[in-house]
């Protein structure tokens, strides 16, 4: 199985100020296609997940410009660019290159 | 409005059984992969399970292989679990969610809680 390592796992921000999340793969994620499946999930609290970035850099529709992906190979990351108040929860990398696995989630939260 | 609704969850003792549906509306469901991820109460996700467009080909994680079946009925838009010998580590909340591409989950459901407990 691919293992996602996420780092940190909490991340104590301040509003205005920028964030940034790692998520590094144990194994390369270019798969055959060419493509690089690895997107970014974000779980608010006691909300269902929300796509954020798929194939590592490309934001869903309605995502605000603040949020960016960026990476290749093994080693992506997510940043925000000024944390809102409306960004506290659970950010997932997630790997769709062999069988799907997630990271274990970076908990986001205003200082 | 692309809508996914999931119902059948509760509290179900170990060993026994549960069928989850999800009734999926506002895209062309017949045209869709679909999937079920779970999230164990205060933990990260998991995916569990996956069906094509015809429902000719299923995909499970290791840990139900052999327990539970997921289907699709088309003509309805419905998506289903069924769920048997469950064990206290299935609890957790179940999400169906639409599968446009390699696992790449674009629409979720609100997800239905799942208990197994004596």
């Amino acid at each position: 199985d691919v293992v996602l390592t996420q780092s940190p796992l909490s991340l104590p921000v301040t509003l205005g100020q920028p964030a940034s999340i790692s998520c590094r793969s144990s194994q390369s994620l270019v798969y055959s296609d060419g493509n690089t499946y690895l997107n970014w999930f974000q779980q608010r609290p006691g909300q269902s997940p929300r796509r954020l970035i798929y194939k590592v850099s490309s934001r869903d529709s309605g995502v605000p410009d603040r949020f960016s992906g960026s990476g290749s190979g093994t080693d992506f990351t997510l940043k925000i660019s000024r944390v809102e108040a409306e960004d506290v929860g659970v950010y997932y990398c997630m790997q769709g290159t062999d069988w799907p696995t997630f990271g274990q989630g970076t908990k986001v939260e205003i200082k | 409005e692309v809508q996914l609704v999931e119902s059948g969850g509760g509290l179900v003792q170990p060993g026994g059984s549960l069928r989850l549906s999800c009734a999926a509306s506002g895209f062309t469901f017949s045209a869709s992969w679909m999937s079920w991820v779970r999230q164990a109460p205060g933990k990260g996700l998991e995916w569990v399970a996956n069906i094509n467009i015809d429902g000719s080909e299923t995909y499970y994680v290791d840990s139900v292989k052999g327990r539970f079946t997921i289907s699709r009925d088309s003509s309805k838009n419905l998506l289903y679990l069924q769920m048997n010998s469950l064990r206290a580590e299935d609890t957790a909340v179940y999400y169906c969610a639409r599968d446009p591409v390699r696992w790449s989950w674009d629409y979720w459901g609100q997800g239905t809680l799942v208990t197994v407990s004596s």
